[in-house]
């Protein structure tokens, strides 16, 4: 089952422009991560955010999860081609044993 | 260099013929874990291990076998393929028994056919 699910699935701008990702969840989390797949690729991690933290950056990343509402958002800033790739959020939770539960992705991808 | 690493890269095999996976990780992690991503569907988790001789069932792990004789090593197995297993598949790891709580390092992937 998938416990996250990120919107929009899909998203195409101009480099330059930012890009703004989102994931709901259903069940408490210890943490949230979000992270990135080129074309068939492995996945890389971009940025882990605990449940006790509000907001995260790394680089031109940002995170924020709000817990209330169950959900968390990936802001890149400053777009680049090479940001091209599809993105996943992915949960840990207390009731999901050790499990890493990932979304469905949104694929973004940035137009020269 | 840190990696993980997974043979083969690409595998076509038929229905019912025994295969193994391999991954191998040099980093002395010890959680590792198998999903699969399909198409729509994201990737779903099929097994994990949180150190040697320590195994667990993920989301889907119907036809699927695993085993951790050694830290580095998770193979997956799948004793008898069927077309429904036709996947890409990644083999992941972490540096503490409770992967959730850390960052997971990828494989490049498999991308297995059954006909």
């Amino acid at each position: 089952s998938q416990q996250g699910e990120e919107d929009p699935q899909a998203l195409s701008i101009q480099e330059g422009e930012n890009a703004t990702m989102n994931c709901s969840y259903k069940t408490s989390i210890n943490n949230l991560q979000w992270y990135r797949q080129n074309s068939g690729r492995g996945l890389v991690h971009l940025i882990l955010i605990r449940s006790n933290e509000r907001e995260k950056h790394s680089g031109r990343l940002r995170v924020t999860l709000d817990t209330s509402k169950k959900s968390s958002s990936l802001l890149i800033t400053a777009s680049r081609a090479a940001d091209t790739a599809s993105y996943f959020c992915a949960t840990g939770g207390y009731n999901a044993g050790n499990m890493l539960t990932f979304g469905g992705g949104t694929r973004l991808m940035v137009k020269p | 260099e840190a990696q993980v690493t997974q043979n083969p890269r690409y595998l076509i095999t038929v229905t019912g013929k025994k295969l193994t996976v391999t991954c191998s990780q040099n980093m002395n992690h010890e959680y590792m874990s198998w999903y699969r991503q399909d198409p729509g569907l994201g990737l779903r988790q099929i097994y994990y291990s949180m150190n040697v001789e320590v195994t667990d069932k993920g989301d889907v792990p119907e036809g699927y076998k695993v085993s951790r004789k050694e830290k580095r090593n998770f193979p997956l197995i799948l004793e008898s393929p069927s077309p429904n297993q036709t996947s890409l598949y990644f083999c992941a790891s972490s540096l503490r028994g409770q992967g959730i709580y850390n960052e997971q390092f990828f494989g490049p992937g498999t991308r297995l056919t059954v006909l």
